[in-house]
């Protein structure tokens, strides 16, 4: 399917534990990014990516590992999972020129317990 | 940092107007906005550029005021449909690096 899928949509894990958020995306877009959501913040970015290979660190990175080998998948690994990582994950594309419109994943919801 | 949004929050009646603010301490490039509908995804409304130029999507349009770095989204005669959360994001600097730093989000909501 055409698009920017997450995967898993639902994650519980334990506090310690290392997990990965999947993001896949078929348009060939060059940026991708990593926000996290929580209630009075807004959207957050953790990490983003400008291609393949190349990717920086955005406002909250701590406790959090991003790699970009193919051009369409941007996985993101949270190390040892804290509690105060639980959240709403959504992962990003955007053309290099164009409209520059992000375009939004589905989401993951994660709890830390 | 985060630009900051204006008002946290707004309650209209169909048909009432409405004004969300954006305003950044950083200088910009581009201030993009969005809608988040409850448990989804965020939508793409509109992006506006260094220039000034006012963009509009149906009864919905912004401003960019690139010298007080900020941006202003306008809805006219809501309809229930613009019930959500609108967020702005921001390109700092002064050319395109790709990222964008949102804002804490204004909900919306717009009654019968």
């Amino acid at each position: 399917d055409a698009g920017i899928t997450q995967s898993p949509r639902y994650k519980i894990t334990e506090t310690g534990r290392q997990v990965t958020l999947m993001c896949h995306q078929t348009w060939s877009h060059s940026y991708m990014f990593w926000y996290r959501q929580d209630l009075g913040h807004g959207l957050r970015l953790i990490y983003y990516s400008a291609a393949a290979d190349i990717t920086d660190k955005g406002e909250v990175p701590d406790g959090y590992v991003v790699s970009r080998s193919k051009t369409e998948n941007f996985p993101l690994t949270l190390e040892s999972a804290t509690r105060s990582q639980t959240s709403v994950y959504f992962c990003a594309s955007r053309e290099i020129a164009g409209t520059m419109s992000y375009t939004f994943g589905s989401g993951t919801r994660l709890t830390v317990v | 940092q985060q630009p900051v949004q204006s008002p946290q929050a707004v309650i209209l009646r169909e048909g009432e107007d409405a004004v969300i603010n954006c305003s950044s301490s950083k200088a910009l490039y581009s201030v993009h906005w969005y809608r988040q509908k409850h448990g989804e995804a965020p939508v793409f409304l509109m992006i506006l550029l260094k220039g000034g130029e006012q963009k509009g999507h149906e009864k919905i349009s912004a401003s960019f005021n690139e010298k007080k770095q900020q941006s202003s989204l306008y809805l006219t005669a809501s309809q229930l449909s613009y019930s959500g959360t609108y967020f702005c994001g921001t390109g700092e600097g002064s050319s395109n690096t790709g990222k964008l730093i949102f804002g804490q989000g204004t909900t919306l909501q717009v009654k019968p």
